[in-house]
């Protein structure tokens, strides 16, 4: 199976920063990777597909990049409502595979 | 609008069964891989399967977690996905969601969810 190693597993940010996420893949998994957001007792939200397409409606300050084995998430000029966790997923050799997630928090 | 519902989900015993069902409308079923990821109370997502189209043979792949106890199937004439649970654990306790999926990396993978179902395995 495909590990996928999400890191960091929690962050502390403050409205303003620029956060990134990273996601490791144990074998290359192409760009067949896509970014979700979690709020508390909400459905997954996807944010990118393929590796770095921004999902349509989601604002710009979302950007994901990378390819092969490490891929990245960047939220630049976080805002209050960004705070939630995030997932990675790839979706190129079954069993498909999540990342750990990566809890993001007010500091 | 595309919807995707989830249905079935309740208290079950350990070493029962359960069937879900997804049913979803708004779109091309008939097109669409269906997937079905859950998430353990407290815990991170986890694919549990999937069912390919029929254009791509209506085939299934599973998760090592539940490959043997759980079968997924489709009605392509109701656009409905079902997750038949059986020897169920008490880890399979999580909330369930449905998701569809194409081929390739395009923007038509995991982009609409159902709103899960609660599935508690306990005696």
């Amino acid at each position: 199976d495909i590990q996928m190693t999400q890191s960091p597993s929690a962050m502390s940010a403050s409205v303003g920063d620029r956060v990134t996420i990273t996601c490791r893949a144990s074998q290359g998994i192409n760009n067949y990777l896509a970014w979700f957001q979690q709020k508390p007792g909400k459905v997954p939200k996807r944010l990118i597909y393929g590796s770095s397409s921004l999902q349509s409606g989601v604002p710009s300050r979302f950007s994901g990049s990378g390819s092969g084995t490490e891929f990245t998430l960047t939220i630049s000029n976080l805002q209050p409502e960004d705070f939630a966790t995030y997932y990675c997923l790839q979706h190129d050799t079954y069993p498909w595979t999540f990342g750990q997630g990566t809890k993001v928090e007010i500091k | 609008e595309v919807q995707l519902v989830e249905s079935g989900g309740g208290l079950e015993q350990p070493g029962r069964s359960l069937r879900l069902s997804c049913t979803t409308s708004g779109f091309s079923f008939d097109d669409y891989a269906m997937n079905w990821v859950r998430q353990a109370p407290g815990k991170g997502l986890e694919w549990a399967g999937f069912i390919r189209s029929k254009a791509y043979g209506g085939t299934a792949e599973y998760a090592a977690s539940v490959k043997g106890r759980f079968i997924i199937s489709r009605d392509d004439s109701k656009s409905i996905a079902y997750l038949q649970m059986n020897s169920l654990k008490t880890e399979d306790t999580a909330v369930y969601y449905c998701t569809r999926s194409r081929a390739a990396a395009g923007p038509d993978n995991f982009d609409y969810w159902g709103q899960g179902t609660l599935v508690t395995v306990s005696s």
